[in-house]
């Protein structure tokens, strides 16, 4: 049962362009969703995250949106670079048994062309 | 601060065979969790220790087990290798483990089993 949806797998983006990834979950128990960026031959580093409180949080060219209502957030990078280029993973945690579990999306590589 | 150091990088090992792969926590950082990650399932959460005792546990068999030291230092164990068993094992820390706590990844070791 995969409890994060994040679409699309893949994306190709123009320099300059914006690029959105999509993500959707069903446990409402979940309380706080970051997103991670990989690159090859490295672990996963966090991005950026947000709490389900906050409809928006923006840093730097990346934007997180949240609609708790319909259980989907987005990350929207702002003026794409080449060294955007990277796997994007959404996840969820479930915090209020005090553990760090958490939930990915299955992830989407990012390409952005020169 | 140092970050999160994997041992070894890249194991190759033969079906039936067993691996221990080890951890080294950022220093002072207590929570340390291990995921799997593999193109099809992408990353899943193995187990997460803290203080010597194991927190939180994901759907894997019995063949996957692992252990925390005082130092905080964790050893994950795979017994009886299977093909499906090849993949990225990817460690990470955390402070203290709880709610909005940043988790920070290791650069993984990349088990093949042949």
């Amino acid at each position: 049962q995969q409890q994060v949806k994040q679409s699309p797998q893949s994306l190709i983006v123009q320099k300059g362009g914006i690029s959105i990834i999509n993500c959707a979950y069903e446990n409402t128990a979940f309380d706080y969703f970051p997103w991670y960026q990989q690159f090859p031959g490295k672990g996963p580093a966090l991005l950026i995250a947000i709490r389900p409180d906050v409809s928006e949080k923006k840093e730097g060219r990346f934007t997180i949106s949240f609609n708790k209502s319909a259980k989907q957030f987005s990350l929207h990078i702002m003026d794409s670079q080449p060294g955007d280029s990277a796997t994007y993973f959404c996840a969820a945690i479930d915090s209020q048994g005090g553990s760090e579990k958490l939930v990915f999306g299955k992830g989407t590589k990012l390409t952005v062309n020169p | 601060k140092a970050g999160v150091t994997q041992t070894p990088r890249y194991l190759i090992k033969t079906r039936g065979q067993q691996v221990t792969l080890s951890c080294s926590p950022i220093s002072g950082h207590r929570s340390v969790s291990w995921y799997q990650q593999t193109p099809g399932q992408g990353l899943q959460f193995l187990f997460e220790y803290f203080s010597e005792t194991q927190r939180n546990k994901g759907n894997f068999p019995g063949r996957f087990s692992g252990r925390q030291f005082s130092n905080s230092r964790s050893e994950m164990n795979v017994s009886t290798l299977e093909l499906g068993d090849s993949a990225l094992y990817l460690c990470a820390s955390s402070p203290w483990g709880g709610y909005g706590n940043e988790q920070f990844f290791g650069p993984g070791t990349r088990l093949t089993v042949l």
